[in-house]
């Protein structure tokens, strides 16, 4: 089984709806992040969070929300998605030592109409 | 501000030959650099990784080259194979832990038969 998982893998919406992304891990890891992908500008930092209370911004968390529901669950929120948010979406998940490698899922593709 | 820039987006290597891809970092606070690999609809894997207090790290094919003066880092791929056709992204930590990793926009290589 995948160490990260997310769902919805595909998810097409329409602007103005609420949608939300999921993320489980099985690491066992305190870090969890969420990055968004858009072509030619690689991965962009939205939000992450170093342990279940402590929640911080990324590069460009405007527009979007998370709750860190428990250790393995990191959610990624966008209260009303608008057609540029449409990007590949990214959770990973690291432990906090020194090389802190980050393991990632594989994705949601995220289309706003 | 772009602290990790890759300022090739793409590079074609015939294959069989040297792949070097490059990534220039601006912080001096950086002390762990890793590289990671992405193919098509699948999140990003760690490849390789470097501590600040090596210049050399090699595993199998893959080498990472770090000169902390030039604040440059290198990855080298011999030799190159079709299979290594993918996105490969530079990231850097920084010391003490408890700020996050920062990403580079990514390099897609393309290795010809």
């Amino acid at each position: 089984d995948a160490d990260v998982t997310q769902t919805p893998r595909n998810r097409i919406t329409k602007t103005g709806k609420r949608i939300m992304l999921e993320c489980s891990q099985t690491k066992g890891h305190d870090r969890m992040y969420w990055y968004r992908q858009d072509p030619g500008l690689g991965l962009q930092l939205i939000y992450y969070s170093f342990d279940v209370k402590d929640i911080n911004k990324g590069e460009i968390s405007d527009g979007y929300s998370v709750s860190r529901q428990a250790q393995a669950k990191f959610s990624l929120s966008l209260e009303s998605a608008i057609p540029n948010q449409t990007a590949l979406y990214f959770c990973a998940t690291s432990s906090g030592e020194s090389t802190d490698t980050q393991y990632f899922g594989p994705g949601t593709r995220l289309t706003v109409l | 501000d772009q602290q990790v820039k890759q300022n090739s987006p793409s590079l074609s290597v015939q294959e069989g030959r040297i792949s070097i891809l490059n990534c220039d970092y601006t912080n001096s606070m950086f002390d762990y650099f890793l590289w990671y690999k992405k193919y098509p609809a699948e999140g990003p894997t760690f490849l390789i990784s470097i501590s600040s207090i090596k210049d050399k790290n090699e595993d199998g094919r893959f080498t990472v080259f770090l000169n902390k003066s030039a604040k440059h880092l290198s990855l080298h791929i011999v030799p190159s194979q079709p299979g290594d056709s993918a996105v490969y992204f530079c990231a850097a930590n920084p010391r003490g832990g408890y700020q996050k990793v920062t990403f580079g926009t990514g390099t897609k290589l393309q290795v010809i038969p």
